[in-house]
Order: structure tokens, then C-alpha cells, then sequence
């Protein structure tokens, strides 16, 4: 069965810092592959996708991730953490041939001045 | 334009009662797929409508129920309350079922079952 794995599930920077959050996902066929943010009593936003095309994905806030085929990765990226970027971040797939998407657990994202 | 709207908010109930739980699509979507994220959890995939039918379901068992009407709103039904089905029930839209098209989500409702 397809499944997501986000590595850490707390992760620590300082403002200004670079930000890193881990995926990797099991799947034979790549899948359509997301990142969402969840702030606090809200709802879940879009950050970015890859579905095909160019494995370097941009996002809104200044996020980017990298689709990794080779090492089935899909590592969450931005070079300089803000404060407004403390949050919920999820990592999700969809498999091919479905519409669900499957999320990982999560990472909570603190972000120190 | 207005984006994946839900009702309520909040909501608190006893185990062994029944509860619903609405949505609207963003303009333009006709495919609703709705999530249980429990505490410090990601969501679980519950059932995906399209054309008022459920298209697709998760592990969940048949207490969870749903329907869709023409206007592509959404309701989601769960039966015979448990402690553990208190979660953020989470609604998400797209368009064009089976395209694998990016899902929307709304603020999602949380329920407290005690």
C-alpha cells in the first residue's frame, strides 16, 4: 500500500535560518505528490505539487521541494525561515489511479527569533 | 470567489448519537472528499462524491455515511457516535473527477463526542 513518511515530527530553526522538512513516499509509480500547511484551528492550504514536468517545484511563501525519483523523496525546502512560517506541514501523495490523498503525519515547524 | 465552506464550526455530542456535517465546494468543483484528522494526526481519507454517488472510500466502517446533492454541496453522516470519531472533520473540492486534480480544503469542523 502506498504510504508517506515525513521524517521528524518537531523541527526547530531560527528566524532566518534555513528550513528542511523530509518525505518520502513508497510507490513502484510515482504519484502526484503535495505539501500542505496547517495553521493553528484551521484548515489545511496548498503549498505546492509535482505531477510531472520539472522535479524542482515553487511554491507560494517562498517554499520550493525537489521531486526525487531516484531516492523517492520529496524534501520541503525554504532558504530563510519567518516567523509566520510556524505551522503544520504536511506531506501527501496521490497514487496513481486514485483521487485520495494520503498524508504523512506531519511536521510541526517552530520557528525562534 | 468563495473557497470550501463547512458547517458548523464547532460541535459536541454524546456517544451513541448522530451527527452532520456539511460542506460547500469552491465555485467551479464537482468532486467533494472528505477527511477525519484526529489529534496530532494526518487526515484519513473517509469518501470521495462525484455525480452524487460515492466513488471511493477509505478504511472507514458504515457509520460513516455521505451524499452529495445536484449543487455539488456535500454531507457527511456519522451514526451510532463513538468517543474515538471526536476529530477535525476536514471537507476538500476539485474538479474533474479521476484527473487527479489538486484538492481544496476547507476549515473543517471539529467534534467533540463525550
Amino acid at each position: 500500500a502506498q504510504s508517506v513518511t515525513q521524517l521528524g515530527s518537531h523541527v526547530s530553526v531560527s528566524e532566518g535560518a534555513l528550513v528542511l522538512l523530509r518525505c518520502n513516499y513508497s510507490s513502484s509509480v510515482p504519484p502526484y505528490l503535495f505539501w500542505y500547511v496547517q495553521y493553528p484551528n484551521q484548515g489545511l492550504q496548498l503549498l505546492l505539487k509535482y505531477t510531472t514536468g520539472a522535479t524542482l517545484v515553487k511554491g507560494i511563501n517562498g517554499f520550493e521541494a525537489e521531486f526525487k525519483k531516484s531516492e523517492t523523496s520529496f524534501h520541503l525546502t525554504k532558504p530563510s525561515a519567518h516567523m509566520s512560517d510556524a505551522a503544520e506541514y504536511f506531506c501527501a501523495v496521490i497514487p496513481y489511479n486514485t483521487d485520495k490523498l494520503i498524508f504523512g503525519t506531519g511536521t510541526r515547524l517552530q520557528v525562534f527569533p | 470567489d468563495a473557497g470550501v465552506t463547512q458547517s458548523p464550526t464547532h460541535l459536541i455530542k454524546t456517544r451513541g448519537q448522530q451527527v452532520t456535517l456539511r460542506c460547500s465546494p469552491k465555485s467551479g468543483h464537482d468532486t467533494v472528499s472528505w477527511y477525519q484528522q484526529a489529534l496530532g494526526q494526518g487526515p484519513q481519507f473517509i469518501f470521495q462524491y462525484y455525480e452524487e454517488e460515492e466513488r471511493q472510500r477509505g478504511n472507514f466502517p458504515d457509520r460513516f455515511s455521505g451524499h452529495q446533492f445536484p449543487n455539488y454541496s456535500s454531507e457527511l453522516n456519522v451514526n451510532a457516535l463513538l468517543l474515538g470519531d471526536s476529530a477535525l472533520y476536514l471537507c476538500a473540492s476539485s474538479s474533474k473527477q479521476g484527473m487527479q486534480e489538486t484538492q481544496y480544503f476547507g476549515p473543517g469542523t471539529r467534534l467533540l463526542v463525550l
